[in-house]
């Protein structure tokens, strides 16, 4: 089936500092990919979505300058939060879109744990 | 907009009981409709999903729902209880007429009892 991994599973940084997130469709190509955030006993909340060779499409009130999304390939988006500040802590999980026949679905990454400190 | 309720925060049962977690959507057509569960820091796992056609969707782990378009419902059910059940369930729902891009309900935390 359609695996996506994203890398690290947990992160903690300084305050100030950047970070990169990996998200890599491993067995197919992810023309789009998504990208969400969690925060404690709360659902996912969509961030952006990520077209392969395109900007991102930022939700409202998501600070694009912020958090970085980059989709240079069919298999690979990164998520980069940029001068992280401590409420930037949160988990961040990458979803990639999977077109079958007829159907559409989506798969999901393990996550990213991110403390700054 | 689409929207999703999962009424439920928390749900307690014993192991071995049956169990049936609420969703109740908001979409103007057929929508696409999703069940995932979420262990402690991981990702999401699909439990199942109903696009058209028979209505019971039969999913993984013994899992199913039903799509009742006359109650905006997709309730998840299992007839058995595990403690490895145990988890954060989400129920989704998908835009069948443009972006697919899911929303999610804030999800209902599964207690399991021995």
């Amino acid at each position: 089936g359609a695996v996506v991994s994203q890398h690290p599973s947990r992160v903690i940084c300084k305050s100030g500092t950047s970070v990169k997130i990996e998200c890599r469709s491993l067995d197919f190509q992810a023309t789009t990919m998504f990208w969400y955030r969690q925060f404690p006993k709360k659902s996912l909340m969509l961030m952006a979505t990520s077209n392969e060779g395109s900007k991102a499409t930022y939700e409202q009130g998501v600070e694009k300058d912020k958090f970085l999304i980059n989709h240079a390939s069919l298999t690979l988006s990164t998520l980069t939060v940029t001068s992280a500040h401590p409420e930037d802590s949160s988990f961040y999980i990458c979803s990639a879109r999977v077109s079958g026949t007829g159907e559409v679905g989506y798969t999901f990454g393990s996550g990213t744990r991110l403390t700054v400190v | 907009a689409q929207s999703v309720t999962q009424p439920d925060i928390h749900i307690t049962v014993s192991e071995g009981a049956s169990l049936e977690l609420r969703c109740n959507y908001s979409y103007g057509a057929t929508p696409y409709l999703f069940w995932y569960v979420q262990s402690p820091g991981q990702g999401l796992q699909l439990l199942l999903k109903y696009f058209s056609g028979d209505t019971l969707v039969q999913g993984i782990k013994g899992f199913e729902a039903e799509f009742k378009r006359s109650q905006s419902s997709f309730n998840l059910r299992k007839p058995s209880v595990h403690w490895s059940d145990a988890a954060e369930y989400f129920c989704a729902v998908g835009d069948s007429g443009g972006s697919y891009i899911p929303t999610f309900g804030r999800g209902t935390s599964l207690i399991v009892h021995p």
